[in-house]
């Protein structure tokens, strides 16, 4: 089974709905985070969680927000999605204590299109 | 800010050997990762340097020059299997990953 599942894998939807993307973990891990990949851009945080009670935004938030139900779910959420919020979305994890900076592992990715 | 430079696409042939270069601008970081993604699919982690130097973990290897600013992940022994796009990101000190915008690597036979 793999460590880190995305839900929807894929979706499609139209401007103006709110879409839910889940993320669920196995690693145990106390870190998880939410990011965007665009061509030609790369892959952009939106969000990031160190434990249960800790939400922080990373450097593209608006319009998005997410929501910590447990240690190993972290759910990200639009709350009226526009097209430009089409793109590969992915869900990582990491442990602290492993050296200076944790090393991140991804879930496979939500395709999300935004008619 | 932080600034991170990778040439967009190479192309290499199998069997050959493919440095892949990464060069960045940032007023500090903890280290430097790399990472492999093929299309569609989920980045995987390859290597970390903290320390200038490099790091050999089998067919691919990882240097750093915090001097410089300069890193490069070289792949030896090019197998098909080895195209994809190559992630160069720094690592803060809160943990954040900036990412570069990746190399697409095309192995030709």
């Amino acid at each position: 089974d793999a460590d880190v599942t995305q839900t929807p894998r894929n979706r499609i939807t139209k401007t103006g709905k709110r879409i839910m993307l889940e993320c669920s973990q196995t690693k145990g891990h106390d870190r998880m985070y939410w990011y965007r990949q665009d061509p030609g851009l790369g892959l952009r945080l939106i969000y990031y969680s160190f434990d249960v009670k800790d939400i922080n935004k990373g450097e593209i938030s608006d319009g998005y927000s997410v929501s910590r139900q447990a240690q190993a779910k972290f759910s990200l959420s639009l709350e009226s999605a526009i097209p430009n919020q089409t793109a590969l979305y992915f869900c990582a994890t990491s442990d602290p204590g492993q050296g200076a900076t944790d090393t991140q592992y991804f879930g496979p990715g939500t395709r999300l299109t935004v008619l | 800010g932080q600034n991170i430079d990778q040439p967009t696409e190479m192309t290499a042939t199998e069997g050959a050997i493919v440095q892949i270069n990464c060069t960045y601008q940032t007023s500090g970081f903890n280290g430097l990762f790399w990472y492999q993604q093929h299309a569609g699919e989920a980045p995987t982690f390859l290597s970390y340097n903290v320390l200038d130097g490099l790091e050999e973990k089998g067919r691919f290897s990882s240097f750093l020059s915090r001097s410089k600013g300069y890193s490069y992940l070289l792949l030896k022994e090019l197998q098909m299997k080895d195209s994809a796009s190559y992630l160069c990101a720094l690592g803060g000190a809160t943990n954040k990953l900036i990412f570069g915008t990746g190399t697409l690597l095309a192995v030709q036979p």
